[in-house]
């Protein structure tokens, strides 16, 4: 069975840091694009990144880009988000999500963590 | 970036009633859309890839249709589970973007 537990999440000041972590079974990690996705409080699904399958390839979006760093361990089965410089726009829910391949390019998110619970505010 | 823009925003329908989303890009993205539908306080469920491609395991009352910039997701009758918000998505170019969602509400 595919699992994807998020963790790493709580509250921290404005300008803190936090890292937050995503273990996998079930599934061969390093076979797989993995990325994170956040959600604000009753807003939407904003996507955060990706990161190929062996971390050679990573996009942002521009909102974190510079301040947010994902990587991966694949011998952990283990995928990660450095937050630094934290703002409080930053506050959101965080899930994993499994990008399998469409073709030779990851495609939409086929398993998602329950999501880590990041509140940024002094 | 791609602008991806749902309507409705809200829905009122009834248990068997047939309900369409439409989800509009701000450029072609053809194929690459999906659909997914979200019940408070949970991860998002992944329903549709490929605008028409229904994920193993979905109920074959949902589908998706459409090309280009223009697709929509379909019930075909609503059951009490399907209550839910439901978000497009497309992954054609960085940054991938959701569109706002749509609440399918009880009516």
């Amino acid at each position: 069975e595919v699992q994807l537990v998020d963790s790493g999440g709580g509250l921290v000041q404005p300008g803190g840091s936090l890292r937050l972590s995503c273990e996998a079974s079930g599934f061969p990690f390093s076979a797989y694009w993995m990325s994170w996705v956040r959600q604000a409080p009753g807003k939407g699904l904003e996507w955060v990144a990706n990161i190929q399958k062996d971390g050679s390839e990573i996009y942002y979006v521009d909102s974190v880009r510079g301040r947010f760093t994902v990587s991966r361990d694949n011998a952990k089965n283990s995928l990660y988000l450095q937050m630094n410089s934290l703002r409080a726009e930053d506050t959101a829910v965080y899930y994993c999500a499994r990008a399998p391949l469409s073709g030779s390019r990851p495609g939409a998110f086929d398993f998602w963590g329950q999501g880590t619970t990041v509140t940024v505010s002094s | 970036d791609i602008q991806m823009t749902q309507s409705p925003s809200t829905l009122s329908a009834s248990v068997g009633d047939r309900v369409t989303i439409t989800c509009r890009a701000s450029q072609s993205i053809n194929p690459w859309l999906a659909w997914y539908q979200q019940k408070p306080g949970k991860a998002p469920k992944f329903l549709i890839y490929k605008a028409s491609y229904l994920e193993t395991g979905v109920s074959s009352r949902f589908s998706g249709s459409g090309s280009g910039a223009e697709f929509t997701l379909t019930i075909s009758s609503l059951q009490p589970d399907d209550f839910a918000t439901y978000y497009c998505q497309q992954y054609s170019s960085y940054p991938w973007t959701f569109g706002q969602g749509t609440k399918v509400e009880i009516k």
